[in-house]
């Protein structure tokens, strides 16, 4: 079956330092997206994307898609305290809206 | 906005007992709603996906007669857990579709079985 492996399993970094995190699939994906769960919490979506080659910004984040639709991979600049939780990226097959999980990147930033 | 309640948070039970876990979609219509379960510090695992007026799709290995799904109505889905044991206690989190490829996800209901 599909599967999404993802990495590293844990970061730390400094307050001000990049972080990535990234994310491989097994198969050929029609979509991958990204969530932030924070301690205690549930995932937050962050962002889809859908066509290959795509590269999406948020603020400090930038998401990018393989062009083989194959991996993807998050990258946080000058991280902040405020970053810090779990991100998941997980990713969908043909027409399916079943998403699999990778098993995250846990981010801790120290200030 | 697309926010997804679930009731209850946390749920302590005695073992044998059954537990009703909803997931609401509170400002949007829900089609489709999807039962995850998430162990500590682990990743999500798709128990099933949940569709309104008809029965529960679930995923392999995970015991349909066990975790009961009900899609009643376009803003509620119940998983229930029945016959609980201490190894199903998790995190239990739902998510419901507003678009396509679009899951918003609930708080999440922490289950221990006693």
């Amino acid at each position: 079956g599909q599967q999404v492996m993802q990495i590293p399993q844990y970061q730390h970094v400094q307050e001000g330092e990049d972080f990535t995190t990234y994310c491989n699939s097994s198969t050929t994906l029609s979509n991958i997206q990204w969530y932030k769960q924070r301690p205690g919490g549930h995932p937050v979506f962050l962002i889809q994307l859908v066509k290959s080659g795509e590269v999406k910004k948020q603020k400090r984040l930038t998401f990018q898609f393989g062009e083989a639709k194959k991996n993807s991979s998050l990258h946080i600049t000058a991280t902040q305290t405020t970053d810090v939780g779990t991100y998941f990226c997980a990713g969908s097959q043909g027409g399916s809206e079943k998403l699999v999980f990778g098993k995250g990147t846990k981010l801790t930033v120290n200030p | 906005g697309a926010v997804v309640s679930q009731h209850p948070s946390r749920v302590i039970c005695k073992s044998g007992t059954s537990v009703k876990i909803e997931c609401r979609s509170l400002d949007f219509q829900a089609t489709t709603m999807f039962w995850y379960r998430q162990f500590p510090k682990k990743s999500l695992m798709l128990m099933a996906t949940s569709n309104e007026g008809s029965k529960a799709t679930y995923e392999q290995g995970v015991e349909k007669d066990k975790f009961l799904i009900n899609h009643a109505s376009l803003t509620l889905s119940t998983l229930t857990v029945t016959s609980a044991h201490p190894e199903d206690s998790s995190f239990y989190i739902c998510s419901a579709r507003k678009r396509a490829y679009e899951q918003y996800f609930g708080p999440g209901t922490r289950l221990t079985v006693t």
